[in-house]
Order: structure tokens, then sequence, then C-alpha cells
């Protein structure tokens, strides 16, 4: 069982660039979490997805972030027009169904220059 | 202007001795509480979780404690071990909500 998948592990974006953020979930997990940490500080929730299907997303920005979970492929976090402040560290989590019990990815790093 | 940082709270032990950290929870309607160990540079790794109809709760070294009265929460790590140390974040969920809320989050630093 490989875990949670995240990829690119470090991502550099120039300001005004895209991010694209991917997560594939543990096998047989349903449901995805998107998660970001400034430095020296706690995990802050950002969206909820199952596949297909956005559940919670009160944690989101309302402008240049969205993510989706489509029905085949990798959870997507989507930042456009980035700036210097969405500089932190990414990290997905998913759990099966009806269960707690999240594992988490190791996370993207992006700078954002 | 001067900057100010944040600071993680520390707790720097000797090894072998018995580690104690506390978390504070901002909801009285949480009702399942998560601690996890994140090292430098990785994800955060579940160490043990406590439902709120639980005061205690033991695992391999570790105890968490729960009291609702007073919203604390309490990771008791026993013989701690160099390779404890870490940041240790506490997380609660509230019922019908499938989202974590996470302490700011306590560096354990053991010496050898």
């Amino acid at each position: 069982n490989a875990g949670v998948m995240q990829n690119p592990r470090h991502l550099v974006r120039r300001r005004g660039q895209e991010a694209r953020l991917r997560c594939s979930p543990m096998k047989g997990h349903s449901h995805v979490y998107w998660y970001r940490q400034l430095p020296e500080e706690g995990l802050k929730f950002m969206v909820y997805l199952q596949k297909e299907n956005i559940i919670d997303e009160s944690g989101m920005p309302k402008e240049r972030f969205s993510a989706e979970f489509p029905k085949e492929g990798p959870s997507i976090l989507r930042i456009q027009q980035v700036v210097r402040g969405d500089s932190a560290a990414y990290f997905c989590a998913s759990s099966p169904a009806g269960r707690e019990g999240y594992t988490f990815g190791s996370g993207t790093r992006l700078t954002v220059v | 202007g001067e900057s100010v940082g944040l600071h993680l709270p520390t707790l720097s032990v000797q090894e072998g001795d018995n580690s104690i950290i506390n978390c504070a929870y901002s909801n009285s309607a949480s009702d399942y509480f998560i601690w996890y160990k994140q090292e430098s540079g990785k994800g955060p790794q579940f160490i043990i979780d406590i439902r709120s109809n639980m005061d205690k709760r033991q695992g391999q070294r570790v105890t968490v404690l729960l009291n609702k009265t007073v919203k604390h929460l309490s990771l008791q790590i026993a013989a701690t071990q160099p390779g404890d140390s870490a940041v240790y974040f506490c997380a609660e969920k509230q019922g019908g909500s499938e989202k974590l809320v996470f302490g700011k989050g306590t560096k354990l630093t053991v010496n050898p």
C-alpha cells in the first residue's frame, strides 16, 4: 500500500503563474481533504471532496483556488495567478468512506518567487 | 516595523524521561480528537485518537487524556526516545463535520 501520494514534492512558481498540486489517495479511500500549512503553524483545512463532488470548501479562498477529484485520476488543487502569500506546504489526506482516520501525504511545498 | 515571528511552544526532555504535551481545544461540540506527529519535511503521522465519550486511551508508549470540562487534551509519551523528536499537533473534529481543526503544535526535543 503506497499511502497517500502527492506530487510534486517541491514546486516553484513565479508570481502570476498557475500551480497544480496532485494527490492520489490510498487505495480504497474515496474521501480526499486538502490542508495548508504555513511555517511554524498548524494545518488549516481548505476543502473536502469525494469522487466528482465538493462536499465542504469552507476553507478555500474565494478567488484563484479550486479543487477537483474526478472519477478517474488524482485530486487536483489548482491555484491561479499565484502570489507570494500562497507559499506554503499543502497537504492532502484521504480516508475510507464512513470511517474516521485520515492518512496524510508528505505534502507539496510551494514557493512563489 | 519589526516583524514578530511565530514560535512554537517547545519541550525539551532527556532520553528515557516521560513527556507530557498539552493542548487546549476550542469547540465544546467537538467529539473526536487526534494527536499527530510531524517530522521536518514530512506530513502529519497519526499517533492516537480518542472520542469524547472516553477520558483516557492508551497505545504503545503513548496515552491520551481528555478533560472535557476544561477542554483540555494531553499526550503522554513514556520513555521518550530521540526518534520522538518532532512537532506534535492535536486536532479536533466536530460531529457532522469532516474537517479537522489543528492546534498550534509543540516542538519536542529529546536529548540523548
